[in-house]
This record gives structure tokens, sequence and C-alpha cells, in this order.
């Protein structure tokens, strides 16, 4: 079984300070690991995964993520947080096989600070 | 690349009607496409997997009989809620799987039901 755990329902930040979205998962099997961004009435869109190989990952919009197996932790970073990256942040896990389902946690949503 | 598109991005329908949502892939054959469903302020539940050419499988609790979905070729699903009443009222996103590499899904834009 699998699942994902976001801590934090809202996090808000400063303009230019750092963004810290954490993601802790629990799989039997190798996981699938992806953060997407959500903004108002929108789908979801990818801002990075991994799959195998570098456990750091970076993404799109200047996010990173890394993969620690040791703490089952995927928590997504920015250094720099802007204006426009307020919004609806998911982690979501996936069996590396199979269907390829999606768990996904209760989301995260961003503030910014001006 | 991987686009998804869903139509209508809202509809408004009557209680007792059925609505028909469409899932397309603009741009790649899709061998999986998922139907979720989205509260407000909540996260994505996923109400069912749809493979081409076969059956739907769906989540525990989701009634087949009311969410019929077609995956009737590679670039299309559909989502007809059945006799609707206001409780299935929701955001309703689609996504994708462009084959295997990666695994990523590619959501739709999502679809707004209000039932009156």
């Amino acid at each position: 079984a699998q699942s994902v755990t976001q801590l934090g329902s809202h996090v808000s930040v400063s303009e230019g300070a750092l963004v810290l979205l954490r993601c802790n998962y629990s799989s039997s099997v190798p996981p699938y690991l992806f953060w997407y961004v959500q903004y108002p009435n929108q789908g979801l869109q990818l801002l990075l995964k991994y799959t195998t190989g570098a456990t750091l990952v970076k993404g799109i919009n200047g996010f990173e993520a890394e993969f620690k197996k040791s703490e089952t932790s995927f928590h997504l970073t920015k250094p720099s947080a802007h204006m426009s990256d307020a919004a609806e942040y998911f982690c979501a896990v996936s069996a590396a096989s199979g269907t390829y389902k999606y768990i996904f946690g209760t989301g995260t949503r961003l503030k910014v600070l001006a | 690349g991987a686009v998804v598109s869903q139509h209508p991005s809202w509809v408004i329908c009557k209680s007792g009607t059925s609505v028909k949502i469409e899932c397309r892939s603009l741009d790649f054959q899709a061998t999986t496409m998922f139907w979720y469903r989205q509260f407000p302020k909540q996260s994505l539940m996923l109400m069912a997997t749809s493979n081409e050419g076969s059956k739907a499988t769906y989540e525990q609790g989701v009634e087949k009989d009311k969410f019929l979905i077609n995956h009737a070729s590679l670039t299309l699903s559909t989502l007809t809620v059945t006799s609707a009443h206001p409780e299935d009222s929701s955001f309703y996103i689609c996504s994708a799987i462009p084959g295997l590499a990666g695994a990523e899904q590619y959501f739709g834009p999502g679809t707004r039901l209000t039932v009156t």
C-alpha cells in the first residue's frame, strides 16, 4: 500500500524567501514521486518527478526536490519565492510498475507575502 | 507536447439529467487515462482508470452505473454522469499517460459541473 503525507496545509513565505514544502511517502515497492502545481480552477501542471537515478531533481520555475529513501521524503524547495508561486501544490506517489495510479497528498496552499 | 484537453470546461445541468465530459490527448496516444474528482480546497480523488478498448476499473465507493466511462480510442475518454444530482456537483479532472515512459500523468484543465 502507498500513502503520501504533506505536512502543512498552508504555508506562507515572504517574497524572496526560501520555499520548503514537505512530502513524506510510504510505499512497499520502489516509488515514483511527483510534485504538481494547481492554480485556481485549473488542472495540474507537473513541476518535477523522480523515477530513478539522481536523487536531486530539478524542475520548472526554479523548483527542485530531493528523494531521500532513508527518510521516505521528497520535499520541494525553491531558493527564492515569487508572487507567481502562490498556488496549491500536490505531492503524488505511484508504483514503479503496474497501473501507475497516483496517490495524492492532501495538498499545500502556498501564500507569498509581498 | 503532452497536452490534454477537456470539454466542456464548465457545465450546468438540471437534476435528473445526464452530462458527458470529454477528455482528449491532443498530441499523443494515451494507453491509460484517469478520472478524478476534486472538492473545493481538497485533494484529487481517483474515480477510475480507463484503458482503451476495455472496461474501466473503478475505485472503491465509486458507482460505476452512475459514472459511465468509455475509452473509445487512444486519444479519447468520456465520463458520463447519469441522473445527476446536486451532490454530483464538483470539479472533474482527467489525466493521461503517454505510454509507459516516465509514467507521469498529464492533466486536463478540468470541468466544473454544477447540478441545479
